[in-house]
């Protein structure tokens, strides 16, 4: 399966602008890159995705340099509320099932400090 | 909407019981999926079922089954229960016609599972 590498855990304090960089090496080239969010007893919750450039919402920015072995969620001004463990994916298809899978790692667990 | 919904939300099971968690989803997806969370970990998959009235397997899908039973619901059966399946599951729905590919997920809030 491809992998994802992301860091894993973050301390910012509050106000701050947090980056979480992922790297995916092997990103095929119809592959898009995911971010999810996940707080503690519940399920992880979409932010961003995107598949090169960059993509900007309403709660953060996802920034993929032209090789796209790489991406960068940007989070703004990070409030106590951001603290959770946010994932990094790439799909994989899986030629055999003639599927395609999402894999989580473990994410990065961010602590937002007052 | 509700979205995702699962039953129960916590379950203590003794080791060798039988159970079946249930999922709904009210969003009109056409793919769902089955991931367990253990203490520290991301999330791995366990089924997943791209269309009603078919299922695959996933990373981890040993010890458990799956039913779709109609295109809103989808079924994780334990049939014998193990104290290495305590873990935290959680279902999920994408409206992807091929299960994953670049669609949003949807996750429900989880079942807390304790196998004794």
């Amino acid at each position: 399966l491809a992998k994802t590498t992301q860091p894993i855990s973050m301390d910012s304090y509050e106000g701050q602008e947090v980056n979480i960089t992922c790297s995916h090496n092997n990103i095929a080239t119809n592959d898009y890159i995911t971010w999810y969010q996940q707080f503690p007893s519940q399920g992880p919750r979409f932010i961003i995705q995107g598949y090169k450039t960059k993509v900007t919402n309403e709660v953060a920015s996802l920034f993929i340099p032209a090789d796209r072995k790489s991406s960068t969620l940007s989070l703004p001004r990070v409030s106590l509320s951001d603290t959770a463990v946010y994932y990094c994916l790439v799909g994989e298809l899986n030629s055999g099932a003639g599927s395609y899978q999402l894999t989580f790692g473990k994410g990065t667990k961010l602590s937002v400090i007052p | 909407n509700a979205g995702v919904t699962q039953t129960p939300k916590f379950q203590v099971l003794k080791t060798g019981q039988s159970m079946t968690l249930q999922c709904a989803q009210d969003m009109n997806h056409n793919s769902m999926y089955w991931y367990r969370q253990d203490p520290g970990m991301g999330l791995r998959l366990i089924y997943y079922s791209a269309s009603e009235g078919t299922t695959d397997k996933g990373e981890v899908p040993n010890g458990y089954n799956v039913s779709r039973l109609n295109k809103r619901e989808f079924s994780l059966r334990l049939e014998s229960a193990a104290p290495s399946q305590t873990s935290v599951y959680f279902c999920a729905s994408s409206e992807a016609r091929l299960a994953g590919y670049q669609e949003t997920q949807y996750f429900g809030p989880g079942t807390r599972l304790l196998v004794l």
